[in-house]
């Protein structure tokens, strides 16, 4: 089992969609969350971290649930730039810290 | 946001050759710095954490002896891929953490595109 699961789509919506992004973990050890994003052929940026109050970053809202290891991602008004993959990224705590990527959601804006 | 450098952005060379890259953090000392690679339409996967002035940590699977990293400064980090093979093709990509980040937070490197024919 992937320490770190989501859907690798694609998800195709139009321009002003909401679309929503799951994800989940398997190690306890996990501490803090991220979603970044990735361009095609470039580096992963960081979109937002994820608490478990949730929090909201102007179209885009991230929710966490410890209990269930569960993470979400909400873009809302969608917007043809938004066209990329959304990686969910688990920093692990075993002595080191280590980031544990998921494969990434790939979504597709279109007019 | 924090500045990493990689280079070279991509390098094409002959199997049984070694190719280095390099890791620069531009605006901050980083202690550690972390060493990825992404084959296509997979996950990045760690390869190794680069300590400054001590040996780095390799990841269950990554060969040491293959890919030798060197962190000599608080600045700069190096990945050397010795022999390289065409399975050795991928982007490798570098990132480092400022110490006095609040969070986890890592800042990537734009990657460094490696193909071996």
């Amino acid at each position: 089992r992937k320490e770190v699961e989501q859907d690798p789509g694609p998800f195709n919506v139009p321009e002003g969609a909401t679309v929503a992004f799951n994800c989940t973990y398997s190690n306890s050890a996990s501490q803090s969350f991220f979603w970044y994003r990735q361009d095609c052929r470039k580096e992963p940026k960081l979109l937002m971290s994820v608490y478990s109050s949730g929090n909201e970053d102007g179209r885009f809202t991230a929710q966490l649930n410890r209990a269930s290891q569960y993470i979400s991602l909400l873009i809302r008004d969608s917007k043809l730039s938004d066209s990329a993959t959304y990686l969910c990224v688990v920093n692990i705590r075993t002595g080191f810290q280590k980031l544990v990527f998921g494969t990434g959601t790939r979504l597709l804006v279109s007019p | 946001g924090a500045v990493v450098s990689q280079h070279p952005s991509w390098v094409i060379c002959k199997s049984g050759t070694s190719v280095k890259i390099e890791c620069r953090s531009l605006d901050f000392q980083a202690t550690t710095m972390f060493w990825y690679r992404q084959f296509p339409k997979q996950s990045l996967m760690l390869m190794a954490t680069s300590n400054e002035g001590s040996k780095a940590t390799y990841e269950q699977g990554v060969e040491k002896d293959k890919f030798l990293i060197n962190h000599a400064s608080l600045t700069l980090s190096t990945l050397t891929v010795t022999s390289a093979h065409p399975e050795d093709s991928s982007f490798y990509i570098c990132s480092a953490r400022p110490p006095s980040a609040v969070t986890d937070t890592q800042y990537f490197g734009p990657g460094t595109r490696l193909t071996v024919l």
